[in-house]
């Protein structure tokens, strides 16, 4: 049973336009969030995090929103560039304890 | 800045053999973890360790064991490995809430 969902497994954007990833999850004790960015033959990088105590969290061109009635989160990229072309991850996980859960990723790709 | 180092980038393996993946974090953390990386499948935690000596499995162990004898060496093992064992193997060291990642290893059992 999939506790993190990413539906979309790709996405493209055209330059300039904002991008939006969504990240649906299940458990009611999820309490911190994170996103991450991978590009081929890398590992994750860290992008942007967010508390259950918040409904939003803002990293320059990054903002992270979390509907918690709704056990839905959503990644916002604006302006999107060519170099935010990669597969992103949502990440889920609950205070005091040590695992993330992780989504299956949405591939974006910036269209120049 | 955090330096997570995974020892390889790509291997290849034959089915059977012991293979062993190394990962160093420079940075004292506590907490370190072996995810894999399949395509339409995400990253899936396969051992973690909270400190030196210390290990639980995680949701895919099967096939796999650890080894956590310094704290900042974290090393995967697969005793036999199999060609379901191809993949991307992920190294990482939690901080502050945050998972900080090692390049990762494409491990090819053949």
């Amino acid at each position: 049973d999939q506790q993190v969902k990413q539906n979309s497994p790709s996405l493209s954007v055209q330059e300039g336009r904002i991008s939006i990833l969504n990240c649906d999850y299940t458990n009611s004790m999820f309490d911190y969030f994170l996103w991450y960015k991978k590009y081929p033959a890398e590992g994750p990088t860290f992008l942007i995090s967010i508390s259950s105590i918040k409904d939003k969290n803002e990293d320059g061109r990054f903002t992270v929103f979390l509907n918690k009635s709704a056990k839905h989160l959503s990644l916002h990229i604006v302006p999107s560039q060519p170099g935010d072309s990669a597969v992103y991850f949502c990440a889920a996980g609950t205070s005091g304890t040590y695992k993330y859960i992780f989504g299956t990723g949405t591939r974006l790709k910036v269209l120049a | 800045d955090v330096k997570v180092t995974q020892s390889s980038r790509y291997l290849v393996k034959r089915t059977g053999e012991k293979v062993f993946l190394e990962c160093v974090q420079d940075m004292d953390h506590e907490n370190m973890f072996w995810y894999r990386q399949d395509p339409g499948l995400g990253l899936r935690l396969i051992y973690f360790s909270y400190d030196v000596k210390m290990k639980e499995k995680g949701d895919i162990p099967e096939g796999y064991s650890v080894s956590r004898e310094k704290k900042e060496r974290f090393s995967l093992i697969l005793e036999s490995a199999s060609t379901n064992q191809t993949s991307m193997y992920l190294c990482a060291s939690r901080y502050n809430e945050k998972l900080f990642f090692g390049s990762g290893t494409q491990l090819s059992v053949l």
